[in-house]
């Protein structure tokens, strides 16, 4: 069964990058797309990008000046930088997979809370 | 970018009850790229339904979706304790948008 775990810092300083890291167990990052996706505090999803296995990429507009989202095949993880952060990126961020060519997202990681203080 | 508006926001009926949530869009939907998800407190979302109607793996019968174009509905029949949760409507056309919400709560 494929599982999804995010990790990295839990508390960024305004102004600086945000960096997340998401381990794939249990299967293979190949052949799939790979996505972010935050949450704010008592607030609805949303979609910050995806990578698919080969590196495409495909981001939020109202975030792309901002975000990289990689991929290590070799490592089975993807990963997430957001720079010059504010309390507004204040969220739960979640990785998952789209397994299917319709980008409907399947498989969740749990999510960690990332606090950016000022 | 297409924008999703669910109503109600909040839904509060009893165990047993329908729960009918509504999913509108801004433009038209491709009916396989519209997914429904669930949200328990303290949980990550969990796929539902894709395609717009087909159950995904594992979740029962009493969930069914339907819909086109732009207006799409998720039903939960004979509500279980269990399915009192926040739902959330997802689509992709060129960007990956998801709507506010519904929750639906015990009345």
């Amino acid at each position: 069964q494929v599982q999804l775990q995010e990790s990295g810092p839990g508390l960024v300083k305004s102004s600086e990058t945000l960096s997340l890291t998401c381990t794939v167990s249990g299967g293979s990052v190949s052949g799939h797309y790979w996505s972010w996706i935050r949450q704010p505090p008592g607030k609805g999803l949303e979609w910050i990008g995806y990578v698919f296995y080969i590196g495409n990429t495909n981001y939020n507009p109202s975030l792309q000046s901002r975000v990289t989202i990689s991929i290590d095949t070799s490592k089975n993880q993807f990963s997430l930088k957001l720079t010059s952060v504010t309390a507004a990126d204040t969220a739960i961020y979640y990785c998952a997979r789209s397994s299917n060519p319709f980008f409907l997202l399947d498989n969740w990681g749990q999510g960690t809370l990332v606090t950016v203080s000022s | 970018e297409i924008v999703l508006t669910q109503s109600p926001g909040t839904l509060s009926l009893s165990p047993g009850d329908t729960a009918t949530l509504s999913c509108r869009a801004s433009q038209s939907v491709s009916s396989s790229y519209l997914g429904w998800y669930q949200q328990k407190p303290g949980q990550a979302p969990r796929l539902l339904i894709n395609g717009a109607s087909g159950r995904a793996t594992g979740i029962p019968d009493r969930f069914s979706g339907s819909g086109s174009g732009t207006d799409f509905t998720l039903t939960i029949s004979r509500l279980e304790p269990e399915d009192f949760a926040v739902y959330y409507c997802q689509q992709y056309g060129t960007s990956l948008t998801f709507g506010g919400g519904t929750k639906v709560e015990i009345k």
